[in-house]
């Protein structure tokens, strides 16, 4: 299977305790989002990348998030001090930029985080 | 800033009728339009986009989309709905002069009834 691939499928935490997710894009993407979906709502954008550089941030993503992309291949967000808002499905999507790119985003499966 | 509305929580449509799914949207360039499919237990899967030229789009599982620019619209539709067309359907816009930032709807669920 060569779509998006993220990891793990589902984390439970404790309030206050940190969590780190993994995407892993399609091979030839070199952009890459973050989304979060709660339940009824639509993915909220979170960040992008192109390759490794990180070119835009939403103002959800408070200080306590981190998104890294090393290398421009699999990324990691990390979430600190979690808190119980933070609870919801955490969306990975990657695309194909440049000149021949076909702007539609391919989303992985998600991470379905829950905060106790 | 971009925005994007899907007016209706959900649409009921009878197998073998047609179906339109509306979206409206706001931004200040041009638009670069989507909608997204998303099955129960399953990721949100690309259906159909426009992005520039002709107003009618044609994508995936016989879907299409008009782009109207007068009315800021691009309803999804489908001349023939089937029961295995019932899931969860969002549009998405990303304006051409905001970067690559691409805002959902809140999504529409469609039921098919047999």
């Amino acid at each position: 299977d060569t779509g998006v691939s993220q990891d793990p499928r589902h984390k439970i935490t404790k309030r206050g305790q940190n969590v780190t997710f993994r995407c892993d894009p399609i091979s030839e993407h070199n952009r890459l989002y973050w989304y979060r979906q709660t339940l009824g709502q639509g993915p909220e954008f979170l960040t992008y990348f192109q390759n490794e550089a990180q070119l835009e941030k939403s103002r959800l993503l408070s200080d306590r998030f981190s998104a890294e992309r090393p290398k421009g291949s699999f990324s990691t967000l990390e979430i600190q001090r979690t808190e119980q808002g933070d609870s919801a499905m955490y969306l990975c999507a990657s695309s194909l930029g440049g000149t021949s790119g076909s702007y539609e985003q391919y989303f992985g499966p998600g991470t379905r985080l829950t905060v106790t | 800033a971009q925005s994007v509305a899907q007016p209706e929580d959900q649409v009921n449509v009878a197998e073998g009728n047609p179906l339109t799914v509306k979206c409206t949207y706001s931004v200040s360039g041009n638009p670069y339009l989507f909608w997204y499919v998303q099955y129960p237990n399953r990721g949100l899967q690309f259906l159909l986009k426009y992005i520039t030229g002709d107003n009618l789009v044609k994508g995936s599982y016989g879907f299409e989309a008009e782009f109207n620019k007068s009315q800021t619209s691009f309803h999804l539709k489908k001349p023939s709905a089937l029961v295995s067309d019932s899931a969860l359907y969002f549009c998405a816009v990303r304006d051409s002069d905001g970067g690559f930032k691409t805002i959902f709807g809140a999504g529409t669920r469609l039921f098919v009834k047999a």
